[in-house]
């Protein structure tokens, strides 16, 4: 079973100050992991994907995520908030290639506060 | 290109009644899966439409039903409204048979329940 669990429902950071949001996983296989970020009364929006290869991978609005397999996470990064960053971000785990499940499962999310 | 849209925006019900909600994918895209996301929730998968047959369910009850038309668009049907119904839901589109296929997803539309 797949299965995502974001540390902390509520982060707050100053504007310029690094962010960094915690996403582990459960699953039988390798999955493939999304981050997602949704703001207020819109649907989510890919903000960066693993699949295979490189384990650092960068996302739009310069974020970035690094999966470690050994310690099942794929923790969110961004060296310096900017205001427009504030959201709620969700991240998503997919088995790869799989014929009977390649819905997502999503964590509960994180709301990010950036503060002037 | 539109990306994904849904309608309505907005709904309100009461116990008991039934709703339809409408997605149209992305261009170019063939599968669409449902979501439902409760205040405060990651969303939860429902189901999946794939040349207008459900592919795969997530653990939600017979009153979830849905249908996909042969231009890809999709209904998402709840029958006997409950109170816990209320949520926004989530529809998501995506094409090809790549492996690494991109979901796309809509605005949503806000049911409430009353």
């Amino acid at each position: 079973a797949q299965s995502v669990t974001q540390l902390g429902s509520h982060v707050s950071v100053s504007e310029g100050a690094l962010v960094l949001l915690r996403c582990n996983y459960s699953s039988s296989v390798p999955p493939y992991l999304f981050w997602y970020v949704q703001y207020p009364n819109q649907g989510l929006q890919l903000l960066l994907k693993y699949t295979t290869g490189a384990t650092l991978v960068k996302g739009i609005n310069g974020f970035e995520a690094e999966f470690k397999k050994s310690e099942t996470s794929f923790h969110l990064t961004k060296p310096s908030a900017h205001m427009s960053d504030a959201a709620e971000y969700f991240c998503a785990v997919r088995k790869p290639r799989s014929n009977t499940g390649n819905q997502f499962y999503f964590g509960t999310g994180t709301s990010l506060t950036v503060i002037p | 290109d539109a990306g994904v849209t849904q309608s309505p925006t907005h709904l309100i019900k009461t116990r008991g009644q039934q709703v339809t909600l409408r997605c149209s994918p992305k261009s170019g895209h063939d599968t669409v899966s449902w979501y439902q996301q409760a205040l405060g929730q990651g969303p939860q998968f429902i189901f999946q439409y794939y040349e207008e047959e459900e592919r795969q369910r997530g653990n939600f009850p017979d009153r979830f039903s849905g249908h996909q038309f042969p231009n890809y668009s999709s209904e998402l049907n709840v029958n006997a409204l409950l109170l816990g119904d209320s949520a926004l839901y989530l529809c998501a589109s995506r094409g090809g048979s790549g492996a690494y296929n991109e979901q796309f997803f809509g605005p949503g539309t806000r049911l409430t329940v009353l």
